[in-house]
């Protein structure tokens, strides 16, 4: 595997259930991000990491909880959602020095889609 | 709040015209710039980033910075139906994690 994978790439959840969406980055970068990107809107930050430790949480509701065991791996952990949720969501990663981030190189997203 | 913006578009151009796509971004404190390009239904894909301010050239395309006047630009050109999709701009803050995206700009180049 190469780059930034991202699984499921499609998921369709009533709103009571709970499932959890998967992202594996090859690339040794240190930060690793989740965005959320509905239709004719922004790409909107929801969380960073930086080796681990969670840096940016932008305001995100508690039914999305996130998850990064190591600076490879990081998970949105989903429960209770609503319609309003159903969107594309985007993983991503790059290398952050201390000075300020570097290029971040996306997955292929998870289409989501709350019924 | 800081804040990118971009002409949502369409932006139409015929093949082989150079597309011209622009952004202005609020904060001064910005550091690093760059261009993603994302096709319908598809995840965004980096085309440049520029650190400074000029230009910089990489095959048919080319970044411009202009700190002073908060704007940054992409040329495309020789523009082929291939490019035509979303052009997103971005923008990092000295020190911080947070990347902040444009709306984008919708390119569509006729055949």
């Amino acid at each position: 595997e190469t780059g930034v994978t991202q699984t499921p790439r499609h998921l369709v959840m009533g709103m009571t259930n709970k499932k959890s969406l998967k992202c594996e980055q090859h690339l040794g970068h240190n930060a690793m991000y989740w965005y959320k990107q509905s239709a004719k809107k922004p790409l909107e930050l929801m969380f960073v990491y930086n080796f681990k430790e969670q840096t940016e949480n932008n305001s995100v509701p508690s039914r999305f909880s996130p998850e990064c065991p190591n600076s490879s791996h990081l998970f949105l952990h989903l429960h209770t959602l609503q319609p309003e949720d159903s969107a594309l969501y985007l993983c991503a990663s790059s290398s952050h020095d201390g000075t300020g981030a570097y290029e971040q190189y996306f997955g292929p997203g998870t289409r989501l889609t709350v019924t | 709040q800081k804040e990118v913006e971009q002409n949502s578009g369409p932006l139409s151009v015929p093949e082989g015209a150079i597309a011209s796509l622009n952004c202005t971004y609020s904060d001064r404190g910005s550091q690093s710039f760059f261009w993603y390009r994302q096709y319908s239904g598809k995840s965004p894909e980096l085309i440049m980033f520029i650190y400074s301010n000029g230009d910089k050239e990489d095959g048919r395309f080319t970044a411009q910075l202009n700190k002073a006047s908060q704007y940054v630009s992409l040329l495309i050109r020789d523009s082929q139906p291939s490019d035509s999709a979303t052009y997103l701009c971005a923008v990092t803050y000295t020190g911080g994690f947070k990347t902040i995206f444009g709306a984008g700009t919708r390119l569509f180049v006729k055949a």
